[in-house]
């Protein structure tokens, strides 16, 4: 059972947008504790997607973008590509375990 | 360019011990938190450790504290994760990765290192 929750799977078709959430609580969000998502793809490391909430490392399109309020955040793409299909986890840390923590990842499939 | 190179995994039998090291290159190794985060199959991240700077303050996640220890060598540039009593449970994928504090994100990660723990 992860801290952070999120949904295990999202779709889209090509073209379209998704919205992946990313539940907290009062020990890590809603401390005020940034959320920062990564991108998986099978049998690699994880890639720096979004960091501190809303910034894009260099190279990574602005079909993405992050957002996070009170306990929750979300990661949005839009214009989804096929190579858009991966897992995406979302992290932060929590003051009350003293740790980093991750979400459970979701599988994002382009139909 | 930042490198980081896992090594040390392998098939081990329960109860027994395994040391997992990571070199690192290409940024300032001594202005950065290290990490250990690890995947087990077909499952999501799970952070393990971290060690501070100076390798002075350390922090583990609840299920290896006091069978898992982290260190680091900044003469080296390396970061080990020295493992005991190993359970079947700590069959991973396990990844060392680099933050610039205990909050901000993972920059950079290893390309992974495979421990199972099997009879």
């Amino acid at each position: 059972q992860s801290v952070l929750t999120q949904p295990p799977s999202v779709s889209g078709a090509p073209g379209q947008s998704v919205t992946i959430s990313c539940t907290g609580s009062s020990s890590n969000f809603g401390a005020g504790f940034p959320v920062h998502w990564y991108k998986q793809l099978p049998g690699t490391a994880p890639k720096l997607l979004i960091y501190d909430n809303f910034y894009r490392p260099s190279g990574v399109p602005d079909r993405f973008s992050g957002s996070k309020s009170g306990t929750s955040a979300s990661l949005a793409i839009t214009g989804l590509q096929a190579d858009d299909e991966a897992d995406y986890y979302c992290q932060s840390f929590d003051s009350s375990l003293d740790a980093v923590i991750f979400g459970g990842g979701t599988k994002l499939t382009v139909l | 360019q930042v490198q980081l190179v896992e090594s040390g995994g392998g098939v081990v039998q329960p109860g027994r011990s395994m040391r997992l090291s990571c070199t690192a290159s290409g940024f300032t190794f001594r202005n950065f938190y290290m990490h250990w985060v690890r995947q087990a199959p077909g499952k999501g991240l799970e952070w393990v450790a971290r060690v501070s700077y100076d390798g002075t303050s350390k922090n583990y996640v609840a299920s290896v504290k006091g069978r898992f220890t982290i260190s680091r060598d900044n003469s080296k540039n390396t970061v080990s994760l020295q493992m005991t009593s190993l359970r079947s449970e700590d069959t991973a994928v396990y990844y060392c990765a680099c933050a610039e504090m205990t909050t901000k994100p993972f920059d950079h990660w290893g390309q992974g290192t495979l421990l199972t723990v099997s009879s």
